[in-house]
């Protein structure tokens, strides 16, 4: 089975600075897809930026990247120019792009998610 | 399109009660997912369906929980009884398949659900 793993609980940043949220991923499978969701207070959740793992160009999405390592299962999220609106939960999510009887199984696994906070 | 909508938005009540949790997908979508998010276990796949059939339940913690798709604009999730354990905020999100760029899940607000 599929597992994501977010090893830092909690992270801080000063506002206009850059920062990395890890994220490591277990599976077997070659081709699926990588995501990193935002939780504000407000408990939305808020697609932040994607990645196709059979793509080797990083992700981006103005001032979000990553940073995906395919061979050590790594896919880090960085935030450049840090904003106070910045302040959220950040979830990293797996989902397989295996075709199955059922059709495509599309359910996303998380990871335990890392709490922002963005100082100003 | 308005989103995933989720009612109510909030849900308090009392153990043993009943409590029903409604889900409106986005019009189009073929996939429907409801998560329960809690501090202790994160964010849980409960259930999800494609093209309104129940494809994996085998998130669903027990019995007393069960979930209906009658059709593709519509979902419930019931808890009968309920038990204060079963106090988290639970998210519906629906998804396509047909293309393969909108390959992610979109959210409802999610419902806190409070059983005192």
């Amino acid at each position: 089975a599929q597992t994501v793993t977010q090893s830092q609980p909690e992270m801080s940043v000063q506002e206009a600075e850059t920062v990395t949220l890890s994220c490591t991923y277990d599976t077997s499978e070659s081709d699926y897809y990588l995501f990193w969701y935002k939780q504000p207070p407000s408990r939305q959740m808020i697609l932040v930026i994607r990645q196709e793992a059979y793509k080797q160009q990083n992700a981006t999405e103005n001032r979000f990247s990553v940073n995906f390592q395919k061979a050590a299962k790594s896919f880090s999220l960085k935030i450049s120019d840090s904003q106070l609106g910045d302040a959220a939960m950040y979830f990293c999510a797996y989902r397989s792009a295996r075709v199955s009887v059922g059709g495509a199984t599309n359910k996303l696994i998380f990871g335990t998610g890392t709490l922002l906070a963005v100082q100003p | 399109d308005a989103g995933v909508i989720q009612s109510p938005r909030h849900e308090v009540t009392e153990m043993g009660q009943e409590v029903t949790l409604r889900c409106k997908p986005i019009s189009g979508h073929d996939y429907l997912f409801w998560y329960r998010q809690t501090m202790m276990r994160g964010l849980e796949l409960l259930i999800y369906f494609n093209n309104n059939v129940p494809i994996d339940d085998s998130g669903m913690p027990e019995d007393r929980f069960s979930a209906k798709m009658p059709n593709a604009s519509f979902s419930n999730l019931k808890i009968q009884p309920s038990e204060p354990r079963d106090s988290a905020v639970y998210f519906c999100a629906s998804s396509s398949s047909s293309s393969t760029m909108n390959t992610e899940a979109f959210f409802g607000q999610g419902t806190r659900l409070t059983v005192v």
